[in-house]
């Protein structure tokens, strides 16, 4: 079955980076985009950005443009997102998903790895 | 950027129908999908492109989307469907959510 799984948690002092994985197994790596997604605590999902594991080809939110950096390794079927500059109000669990494509028609989030508590505090 | 406006909560009898609007600017031109969310836990993928649900869903989910309006309809409804429930859109190459709403089953 399709399965995201995804690192512990961190935490994190504030101007500082930290570095989420997500290992996917179930199903060819590359055939579909891995999005990640955040939801601080109370608050409702965010969505910060994809990654083509194919191409390697990104797209970032506007909202993180410039501190969010999304990668992958194919040859363990993981994609990495590094958000920099952490602020206080980046305290938030991090969650990575698929979806089929980057199209209006494949758009659905069909799975959705446990989530990565991140916490920035002095 | 695109907005999509939900209520903050909707409330239904137990066995009853509740149903879960999502506003958005001419919504009924997107495909529209719908997350549950229970607390703890992550996001579970409920219906997709409108009206269809994934494997291992329930009929008693069910979607429409036309005009500047989509809805999740949950009939029958059951204990275990009291979670928040978010819509959520493909526009421009980037997904947009809405905020939200909280099912309580009374």
């Amino acid at each position: 079955q399709v399965q995201l799984v995804q690192s512990g948690a961190e935490v994190k002092k504030p101007g500082a980076s930290v570095k989420v994985s997500c290992r996917a197994s179930g199903y060819n790596f590359t055939d579909y985009y891995i999005h990640w997604v955040r939801q601080a605590p109370g608050q409702g999902l965010e969505w910060m950005g994809w990654i083509n594991p194919n191409s390697g080809g990104t797209n970032d939110a506007q909202n993180f443009q410039g501190r969010v950096t999304v990668t992958r390794d194919t040859s363990i079927s993981t994609a990495y997102m590094v958000l920099g500059r952490l602020r206080s109000d980046d305290t938030a669990i991090y969650y990575c998903s698929r979806s089929y494509h980057n199209t209006d028609y494949y758009s659905a989030l069909d799975s959705w790895g446990q989530g990565t508590l991140v916490t920035v505090s002095s | 950027s695109y907005e999509l406006t939900q209520p903050l909560a909707v409330s239904v009898a137990l066995g009853q129908t509740a149903r879960i609007t999502c506003g958005g600017n001419n919504i009924g031109g997107k495909n529209v999908h719908w997350y549950q969310q229970k607390p703890g836990q992550a996001p579970v993928l409920v219906i997709y492109r409108d009206d269809h649900r994934p494997s291992g869903i329930p009929d008693r989910f069910s979607g429409s989307n036309s005009g500047n309006t989509a809805t999740l309809t949950i009939s029958r409804a059951q204990a275990g469907d009291e979670a928040v429930y978010y819509c959520q859109v493909w526009d421009r190459n980037t997904w947009v959510f809405g905020g939200g709403t909280k099912l309580t089953v009374l």
